[in-house]
């Protein structure tokens, strides 16, 4: 129940296209969820993060779109650039313990 | 703001050896730090939470004995790897969170990790 389903585990998309990655999760105590973005090498850093109060939160080009009643939220990455290739990782956490369950990850890769 | 580091930022060593890494919040006081471990191409999997001033919480499957941490100041803490073995070659990744900061919620801030290699 503590689990975060990913997908796709990699996604290739060409440069300026949308990049969309998703996340399930099953326990609905779960009330934070942020979005890690980790290049080879480094430690993940916060990319965005909502909480189920709202349904979407945008952030420049990052968008997170979250679906309580179907537990799935995703990340939208628009007019994706070659920097933008990285791993990306989707996590929830419960208010008040700020333990993260981390999905699997996102290998995204942006041609030009 | 909000930098975490970590020392070293790779280290090999021989098996039967032990080796300490330190994790440090540079510009703020973290109430609460993680130890998280992640193999090639998977996820992080937490090993441990550790609160300033009192003994850490490891993860179900984590050895305490083999994986020693100390969080002695709001600043720093410490994992040691005692008597490493090959299995125990990962990328080991620290982070760091303080609950009083009102704008954030539960924000963890990571730091940059270390490449253990037991030969």
């Amino acid at each position: 129940q503590q689990q975060v389903k990913q997908s796709p585990q990699s996604l290739i998309v060409q440069k300026g296209g949308i990049s969309i990655i998703n996340c399930a999760y099953e326990n609905t105590a779960f009330d934070y969820f942020p979005w890690y973005q980790q290049f080879p090498g480094k430690g993940p850093a916060l990319l965005i993060a909502i909480r189920p109060d709202v349904s979407e939160k945008k952030e420049g080009r990052f968008t997170i779109s979250f679906n309580k009643s179907a537990k799935q939220f995703s990340l939208h990455i628009m007019d994706s650039q070659p920097g933008d290739s990285a791993t990306y990782f989707c996590a929830a956490s419960i208010g008040g313990n700020e333990k993260l369950t981390f999905g699997t990850g996102t290998r995204l890769t942006i041609i030009p | 703001g909000a930098v975490v580091s970590q020392h070293p930022s790779w280290v090999i060593c021989k098996s039967g050896t032990s080796v300490k890494i330190e994790c440090r919040s540079l510009d703020f006081q973290a109430t609460t730090m993680f130890w998280y471990r992640q193999f090639p191409k998977q996820s992080l999997m937490l090993m441990a939470t550790s609160n300033e001033g009192s003994k850490a919480t490891y993860e179900q499957g984590v050895e305490k004995d083999k994986f020693l941490i100390n969080h002695a100041s709001l600043t720093l803490s410490t994992l040691t790897v005692t008597s490493a073995h090959p299995e125990d070659s990962s990328f080991y990744i620290c982070s760091a969170s303080y609950s009083a900061r009102p704008s954030s919620y539960n924000e963890q801030f990571f730091g940059p990790g270390t490449r253990l290699t037991v030969l």
